[in-house]
């Protein structure tokens, strides 16, 4: 099956900075979706990307549908420290969900 | 509350038992998956199922199996024959299409062999 490739594979950041991951595919998606997983948890979704070019936020969060259809980013800005977690990237084809390997994001206070 | 709901959360399994894992949802999705999930690696998909009385075998399919007999609810059982089963086990379901572009998931059960 397909992974999706997500950067970084993890970061360790002040608390108030901000923070960029995305993630590539050599397939084209009609959505992109980010979700934070905190240890022991299921993912929860945080943003729905739903045509190429869109931008969309959700609060401190930002994230994009590349133009290609073939990558998202996801900003988080002025770090918090319950912003900790793992973040995936997912990209549906309609049939299937495809996941990224995960960004770990470190808080530090 | 609408959710998707997995139990246990904690699963310990002897070598040689069959387990079987619970989900079930009240968000009268169609589309219901199930994913391993093992440390530092992504979700991969074990089975899916668009309807029910109908499942499909995702990538690692082998040593589970699944059924589909009600729209709310959609069991893995771990068999014997995974040779391998220690994971973080998640459940997800998808609203009907042509909304069903969005998966929203359980809290997990992890499966630890002893």
């Amino acid at each position: 099956g397909q992974q999706l490739n997500q950067s970084p594979q993890s970061m360790f950041i002040q608390e108030g900075e901000d923070v960029s991951m995305n993630c590539t595919s050599s397939s084209i998606f009609n959505t992109w979706l980010w979700y934070k997983q905190d240890p022991g948890e299921g993912p929860v979704l945080l943003i729905a990307l739903y045509k190429a070019g869109e931008l969309t936020s959700n609060g401190r969060l930002t994230a994009q549908f590349g133009i290609t259809r073939k990558d998202s980013f996801l900003n988080i800005s002025a770090s918090i420290p319950s912003d900790v977690g793992i973040y995936f990237c997912a990209g549906n084809t309609g049939n299937q969900f495809y996941f990224g390997t995960g960004t770990s994001l470190t808080v530090i206070p | 509350d609408g959710g998707i709901t997995q139990s246990p959360k904690y699963l310990f399994r002897k070598e040689g038992q069959n387990v079987t894992l619970s989900c079930e949802q009240n968000l009268n999705h169609d589309a219901m998956y199930w994913y391993r999930q093992d440390p530092g690696q992504g979700l991969r998909l074990i089975y899916y199922s668009q309807i029910v009385n109908d499942f499909q075998k995702g990538d690692i399919a082998e040593g589970y199996s699944v059924s589909r007999e009600k729209k709310e609810s959609f069991p893995l059982t771990v068999t014997s024959a995974q040779k391998n089963p220690t994971a973080f086990y998640l459940c997800a379901s998808s609203p009907p299409r042509p909304l069903g572009t969005e998966a929203f998931f359980g809290q997990g059960t992890r499966l630890t062999v002893v």
